[in-house]
């Protein structure tokens, strides 16, 4: 079935500090989102991405669709502690009205 | 700010026995899902609802999940006979309509079963 390769599994920073993460597929998505998920919570929306191209930012975060629709990367700047949890890219398929195809998650620890 | 609301927040219940998760999606929206996510593992995709009927169903939606909107507002997953591997948080969404539309996400019913 379709996939998507989620990188890096997780990562130690430093307070302050860029953070990069990345999804690729080999299918094409008409949408890309990226979520966060808090312990025991829900994912929440950060980014929604609709056009190939198309750079978006949501105050530090910044997230790219790439040009064939097939990867996509989420920077945060300047990170902060309340950016610890796990953040999930998920893909809505081209010509599919439906159901989101969900990376593996990268799960962001920041060292005090 | 409208939001995808669940109930319960923990349900505990023991293995083969009948549970019903609610979910009362964003009051506009037209399309209703629900995903699960097995302790540390990524979302997966249960089944997507539009029109009053299934539109789209993973493997793991057996004839053990059926899902209802039973009135206009709720929106329920039923698993008619538990097992041990259903434990899990299960999340519904909504979306408004449309392809582009993204799906907002409840806070999700954490499933033991024992």
């Amino acid at each position: 079935g379709q996939q998507l390769n989620q990188s890096p599994q997780s990562m130690f920073i430093q307070e302050g500090e860029d953070v990069s993460m990345n999804c690729t597929s080999s299918s094409i998505f008409n949408t890309w989102l990226w979520y966060k998920q808090d312990p025991g919570e829900g994912p929440v929306l950060l980014i929604a991405l609709y056009k190939a191209g198309e750079l978006t930012s949501n105050g530090r975060l910044t997230a790219q669709f790439g040009i064939t629709r097939k990867d996509s990367f989420l920077n945060i700047s300047a990170s902060i502690p309340s950016d610890v949890g796990i953040y999930f890219c998920a893909g809505q398929l081209k010509d599919s009205n439906y159901q989101l195809i969900w990376g593996a998650g990268t799960k962001l620890i920041i060292k005090p | 700010e409208p939001e995808v609301t669940q109930t319960p927040s923990h349900q505990v219940t023991q293995m083969g026995q009948e549970v019903i998760l609610r979910c009362v999606p964003i009051s506009n929206h037209l399309y209703f899902y629900w995903y699960r996510q097995i302790l540390g593992q990524k979302v997966e995709f249960l089944v997507s609802f539009y029109n009053n009927e299934i539109s789209e169903k993973s493997e793991i939606f057996d004839d053990q999940f059926s899902v209802e909107r039973p009135d206009g507002s709720n929106f329920t997953l039923k698993i008619r006979s538990t097992k041990l591997e259903d434990s899990a948080m299960y999340f519904c969404a909504s979306k408004l309509a449309g392809s582009t539309d993204t799906q907002y996400f409840g806070p999700g019913t954490r499933l033991t079963v024992l």
